[in-house]
């Protein structure tokens, strides 16, 4: 049973660009969540979603962010006009039910705004 | 609100046993351990939900305090591989369930 997967796994991108960043979830989890890592700290919520639809991302910022899980298809972390604060390691997690279950967490994606 | 975990770091020579604490002011619905090694992602240990309950391996197990405010994570006969640093992320009781609030972490070494 393959983990969660991320690609791309290194993004790098100039100022003002988008990233894109996609999550493959684990084989019958509907329920996938993303973080954002900064360099030498934890690990923040961003967004939680269930196939086509958002169900809470209060921790995503309002602007140049957003994020999909289409109902065919990898979850969607977009990035618009990157800045360099948006540089960090951006994790997503899938789990099969919501409540008190464990959330496998992919390799992650490091992007890198120069 | 964001658990607090104690200590930011130790460092163990193999064999010896380390304590990690991970602490909130409001009861927990549930807390998770975590393991992440250098670049790598979080690497799931265990997870916790009921009041004094207590599970885990033969070296590496946790408890849940009875209030369900703190648990900690016990590291027995440390190894090499046991290096990393381990965060608790926990969900709240009530309200939003489901979104893991993460620690800072605790940057474990373990030299031979």
């Amino acid at each position: 049973n393959a983990g969660v997967m991320q690609n791309p796994r290194h993004l790098v991108r100039r100022r003002g660009q988008e990233a894109r960043l996609r999550c493959s979830p684990m084989k019958g989890h509907s329920h996938v969540y993303w973080y954002r890592q900064l360099p030498e700290e934890g690990l923040k919520f961003m967004v939680y979603l269930q196939k086509e639809n958002i169900i809470d991302e209060s921790g995503m910022p309002k602007e140049r962010f957003s994020a999909e899980f289409p109902k065919e298809g990898p979850s969607i972390l977009r990035i618009q006009q990157v800045v360099r604060g948006d540089s960090a390691a951006y994790f997503c997690a899938s789990s099969p039910t919501p409540f008190g279950e464990t959330q496998y967490f992919g390799p992650g994606t490091r992007l890198l705004v120069l | 609100q964001q658990p607090v975990q104690s200590p930011q770091a130790v460092i163990l020579r193999e064999g010896e046993d380390a304590v990690i604490n991970c602490s909130s002011s409001k009861a927990l619905y549930s807390v998770h351990w975590y393991r992440q090694k250098h670049g790598e992602a979080p690497v799931f240990l265990m997870i916790l939900l009921k009041g004094g309950e207590q599970k885990g391996h033969e070296k590496i197990s946790a408890s849940f305090n009875e209030k369900k405010q703190q648990s900690s994570l016990y590291l027995t006969a440390s190894q090499l591989s046991y290096s990393g640093t381990y965060f608790c992320g926990t969900e709240n009781s009530g309200g939003s369930n489901y979104k893991l609030t993460f620690g800072k972490g605790t940057l474990l070494t373990v030299n031979p």
